[in-house]
């Protein structure tokens, strides 16, 4: 089975911007969580979405919205783009609920955004 | 709230020393608990998990976890390391938010650097 494809790799984009991450899950997985990834925060749980309905949401504002599609297929999308919003940006697919103890979490290798 | 909490941000060795990488947990509620593994330029991996049983799980890999309920612990073990083990290793909790779901909450990581 193919893993979980994140595109693109690297982006770069200017304060203001939008930007628009893609993730495709593991084949028969319904459940796509979004993470950001910085060297001061950590690891910061964005939203899940499950079977297209956003099923958890983390504490981050508005400007960050996803969507998932019919095919699992997810898309996250940053608005008015911040220079803190410079991160790696982590999908994880899992085939149930995503980080319960019975679907454990099959990450992308990240999107790297850069907000110059 | 369970939370976790990863006591070294960094931890050097030398190849074929033994390590131990420290996690603790707090949680009034049974937990299930994981270990991920992040190597460069890559997104997380699942090295192992505990969810009931036997208190002492292993990787593939020669790692192994102890759940020690009385110290809340969760330590990452092996008796060996390779230079390929160069990696940040995170512990991670299965937290139950109020929709009823659940989520994973990550520690902050430990970036274990193994030298010759």
């Amino acid at each position: 089975k193919a893993g979980v494809t994140q595109t693109p790799r690297y982006l770069i984009k200017t304060r203001g911007q939008q930007v628009t991450l893609s993730c495709s899950p593991i084949s028969g997985h319904r459940s796509v969580s979004w993470y950001q990834q910085t060297p001061g925060q950590g690891l910061q749980f964005l939203f899940e979405y499950f079977s297209e309905t956003q099923r958890n949401k983390g504490n981050f504002p508005g400007r960050f919205s996803g969507r998932q599609f019919s095919n699992s297929r997810s898309e996250m999308n940053v608005s008015t783009l911040e220079l803190g919003d410079s991160a790696l940006y982590l999908c994880a697919s899992s085939s149930g609920q995503g980080g319960s103890y019975n679907s454990p979490l099959h990450f992308g290798n990240g999107t790297r955004l850069t907000v110059t | 709230a369970q939370s976790v909490t990863q006591l070294d941000s960094q931890v050097p060795v030398f190849e074929e020393a033994p390590v131990e990488l420290r996690c603790n947990y707090s949680s009034s509620v049974s937990v299930y608990l994981f270990w991920y593994v992040q190597y460069p330029n890559q997104g997380l991996q699942l090295l192992l998990k505990y969810l009931s049983g036997s208190t002492l799980v292993e990787s593939i890999n020669g790692f192994e976890a102890e759940f020690n309920k009385s110290q809340t612990s969760f330590h990452l073990r092996k008796p060996s390391v390779h230079i390929s083990d160069t990696a940040e290793y995170f512990c991670a909790v299965s937290k139950s938010v109020n929709t009823g779901f659940q989520k994973l909450v990550f520690g902050t990581g430990t970036r274990l650097l193994v030298s010759p």
